[in-house]
């Protein structure tokens, strides 16, 4: 049982190449989301799929865009990186997404570092 | 969401309890508490939540003002892997979690031996 797993770890980009940060859990979870994080900050809501099928802009969502590929995995892609979507990106997931509730307990992954040059 | 304040950090002796305060004022009578900590360039870790009673699990301890309007996290007994930073934050219960869960600035507690 893996959690909540990321890919790349860590990526250096040049301003406007493109990439794609998957992410994938293994809990059967509803929701998933994607946060950023910048140096010395707190987390922010980027994009979230509250269940398989759709999604839904967080705070932040310029920039970017997701694919929920299926209840396990969530993609979010970079379309033309610039020097500000530097940061570290985090994946969670939780239980709820269907008006349940539930405990709020979110999973997170081990963050993905990008870095835009 | 009500907005969170919490100290910008804190220091506690290793093996002593640290008490992390966190001020709600504007809380609503459906918003819960939670706590979450993010170990150094890890991905945040929940620890607790609770509504208005106080709440026990194996990390940590919550307690909740009668009025709402404030919280504190307990570790009982402090150890160099509780160094952190913790974040207290509310929500309404019943919506998705991620989309009303606002991550500010937090306590950065450092345990020293």
């Amino acid at each position: 049982n893996a959690g909540v797993t990321q890919n790349p770890k860590f990526q250096v980009l040049k301003t406007g190449q493109s990439m794609t940060l998957q992410c994938a859990q293994d809990m059967n979870h509803n929701s998933m989301y994607w946060y950023r994080q910048d140096p010395g900050m707190g987390l922010r809501l980027i994009y979230y799929s509250a269940s398989e099928g759709t999604t839904d802009k967080g705070e932040v969502p310029n920039g970017y865009n997701v694919s929920r590929l299926n209840k396990r995995e969530f993609s979010l892609r970079l379309e033309s990186a610039a020097p500000s979507q530097t940061s570290v990106y985090f994946c969670a997931s939780s239980v709820e997404g269907e008006g349940r509730y539930g405990t709020g307990e979110l999973f997170f992954g081990e963050g993905s570092r990008l870095t835009v040059l | 969401d009500a907005k969170t304040t919490q100290p910008t950090s804190m220091d506690c002796a290793e093996g002593r309890a640290a008490n992390l305060p966190c001020n709600h004022s504007t809380i609503s009578g459906n918003e819960y508490v939670y706590w979450y900590r993010q170990i150094h360039s890890q991905g945040p870790q929940y620890i607790i939540h609770g509504l208005k009673n106080n709440e026990t699990n194996e990390m940590a301890s919550l307690i909740i003002t009668e009025d709402r309007k404030s919280s504190t996290l307990i570790l009982p007994h402090a150890t160099l892997r509780d160094t952190a930073v913790y974040y207290c934050i509310v929500r309404v219960a019943g919506v998705n979690a991620g989309n009303m869960l606002t991550f500010g600035g937090g306590t950065r507690l450092m345990v020293k031996p």
